[in-house]
Parts: C-alpha cells; structure tokens; sequence
C-alpha cells in the first residue's frame, strides 16, 4: 500500500527553527509537495521537489531524498504566524496526489 | 495568481436535503479538478477527480449516486451532496489543475464548511 507518514504535532519557540520530516512508500514517485493549512482554511502551496538536494524559498527550505524516501520541510526565524498544519504530499505514478495525515506546528512565544 | 473560489463558505443544512457546492477557477481553465473532504484532525480524502465533459472518477468507498460531480465547463465543477447526513458533515475542498501546464500547478479552494443537522 501506499504509506506517508510524518509527526502528529510540533511545538517550537517564536524565532527558532524547526524541521518536519515526512518519509514515503509510494507506488512510483512524480514528486513531493509540502502544503500549509491553516485552521479552517484551504491548503497552500510551499514546495515541490522532483529532485535530490535542497530547495531554499525565503525562510522555508524543503529537501528531498528520493533513495530514503525522505523528505524534510525546515522554518527558519518561526513566527507565531507559521502555526498551522503541514502537510506532506507525493504525487504517484498515476499522477494523483497521496496525503500524510499532517504534522500541526504549534509555536511558542 | 491564480485563483480557485468555492460557493458557498458554510452551509447548514437538515438531513434528508440535498446541498450543492460549485468551484470556480476565477482566471484560468482548469480541464481537471478534485474533490477533497477533510474530517477534523484528518488530512485530505481524495473523493474523485472530475474531467471536463466527462464522467468523474470515484475514489473506492465513495458514493458516486450521493456525491453528483458535474464539471460543466472548464471553469466549473459542481459536488451535490444528495440526502444528507449528519455523518456528511465535513470539510469540503476542491482544486483545480491549470490546463496545459505541469502537474504541481494544482490550485487549491477556499473550501466549503457542510454541518448536517
């Protein structure tokens, strides 16, 4: 079957950093994505990687690893605004995309 | 940007009623858009994919005859929830996939709040 899996829930403090990590065991891979959802609202769009390495976008930087099945999502300078769910997603062989239950980041101040 | 709207935001309904839920992509066209429900503390349930001018695609376990998908056009779908429960009661997202361009370009629904009374 197909698996993702990554932490229920997170607490960091306001101006630290924090990583989420999210492994997979899909049926073909075509790509992962990292969403954030805020209570009550639609997903948004963070990141994609296809590739190894290490994407950087502001003070969100995503990295894949396709031989693990990793990845991990990284917050730098965490503000009380980045409280939200993250969610893990990879997209299949057939091109659907397969969702981890999220990982709920609570900051502290 | 672009730009996915649902209609409406909330609705409360009583059971035994049917509820419509239309999704619009605002500025662009969308030849595929999805249907999510999410439970609370739950991640996204893919419920079908709906192709422009074609019948949708149920995922297993989801009621093809309770939850009508029409996608009209390529700026349109429609999710009727038809006799609805309580237990239908759910946090309904849908997304659209910009035509013509790479498959992560899926855009995301404000999402539509359904309590079942």
């Amino acid at each position: 079957g197909q698996n993702i899996d990554q932490p229920t829930e997170m607490t960091a403090t306001e101006g630290a950093i924090v990583q989420i990590n999210c492994t997979y065991q899909t049926s073909g891979f075509n790509g992962l994505f990292w969403y954030q959802q805020h209570a009550g609202e639609a997903p948004t769009f963070l990141s994609y990687n296809v590739l190894d390495g290490l994407e950087e976008k502001g003070r969100f930087s995503s990295f894949l690893s396709r031989s693990k099945g990793y990845s991990y999502l990284l917050l730098k300078e965490l503000q009380m605004k980045d409280s939200a769910s993250y969610l893990c997603a990879v997209l299949d062989s057939n091109y659907q995309l397969i969702w981890g239950a999220g990982t709920k980041l609570i900051i502290k101040p | 940007g672009a730009v996915v709207s649902q209609h409406p935001s909330r609705v409360i309904c009583k059971s035994g009623t049917s509820v419509k839920i239309e999704c619009r992509s605002l500025d662009f066209q969308a030849t595929t858009m999805f249907w999510y429900r999410q439970f609370p503390k739950q991640s996204l349930m893919l419920m079908a994919t709906s192709n422009e001018g074609s019948k949708a695609t149920y995922e297993q376990g989801v009621e093809k005859d309770k939850f009508l998908i029409n996608h009209a056009s390529l700026t349109l779908s429609t999710l009727t929830v038809t006799s609805a429960h309580p237990e239908d009661s759910s946090f309904y997202i849908c997304s659209a996939r910009r035509t013509g361009n790479s498959f992560y370009e899926q855009y995301f629904g404000p999402g539509t709040r359904l309590t079942v009374t």
